[in-house]
């Protein structure tokens, strides 16, 4: 149990483009979902909160503008990252958590922006 | 917010080794997670311990939150333990929002 899907695992696109991603629980309710980032060799660093039906918390220094977040259902969220640039390119991990405390994490989106 | 440090941050171990690797936070927490990231950058979920001790096979991990530490065990470890090891605690009140730490990169050899 307590899996979660992201999809898509890998894509590149045009500087200018926007790029959604989406994160799936596949067999539990999400009540929360998390969105990350990593760059390479370094640890995770929490981008942003969403429970469903409410607005994303985003963390400080993450522009909302630029990371849309949507949580329509308990078991899908989306990240949006718009008008994407060379440096928004990063590995994006998205986590879920049911009734209790514990986080599943997706697989992973590598996003290369040339 | 609460700093999360691991220990030591890069281990090579020849396999059917042991070691231990430390995760320290600076305070009190309500969650506190061990995950081991696989190359491919899948991570895994290995233990949820806000405290007190778990075994799963050849992992086992303590958590003593009076002094805010955590210890994660590894026993005959394995080729397939490689990877990178992290931590992640939150705030007691904060809703799991985890902060990871620094992460221990293990690398175990034949």
């Amino acid at each position: 149990g307590a899996v979660v899907s992201q999809h898509p695992s890998w894509v590149i696109c045009k500087s200018g483009t926007s790029v959604k991603i989406e994160c799936r629980s596949l067999d539990f309710q999400a009540t929360t979902m998390f969105w990350y980032r990593q760059f390479p060799k370094q640890s995770l660093m929490l981008m942003a909160t969403s429970n469903e039906g409410s607005k994303a918390t985003y963390e400080q220094g993450v522009e909302k503008d630029k990371f849309l977040i949507n949580h329509a259902s308990l078991t899908l969220s989306t990240l949006t990252v718009t008008s994407a640039h060379p440096e928004d390119s990063s590995f994006y991990i998205c986590s879920a958590s049911g009734m209790q405390e514990t986080q599943y994490f997706g697989p992973g989106t590598r996003l290369l922006v040339l | 917010g609460i700093q999360v440090e691991q220990s030591p941050p890069d281990l090579i171990l020849q396999e059917g080794a042991n070691s231990t690797l430390r995760c320290n936070f600076s305070d009190s927490v309500n969650n506190l997670q061990w995950f081991h990231q696989n190359p491919w950058g899948q991570l895994i979920n290995l233990f949820y311990i806000p405290s007190g001790t778990k075994q799963n096979g050849r992992l086992s991990a303590t958590t003593v939150a009076t002094e805010r530490y955590s210890l994660l065990y590894i026993s005959s470890s394995q080729t397939t333990d490689s990877g990178v090891y992290f931590c992640a605690a939150a705030l007691t009140g904060t809703a799991s929002k985890l902060t990871f730490g620094t992460g221990t990169r293990l690398q175990v050899t034949l």
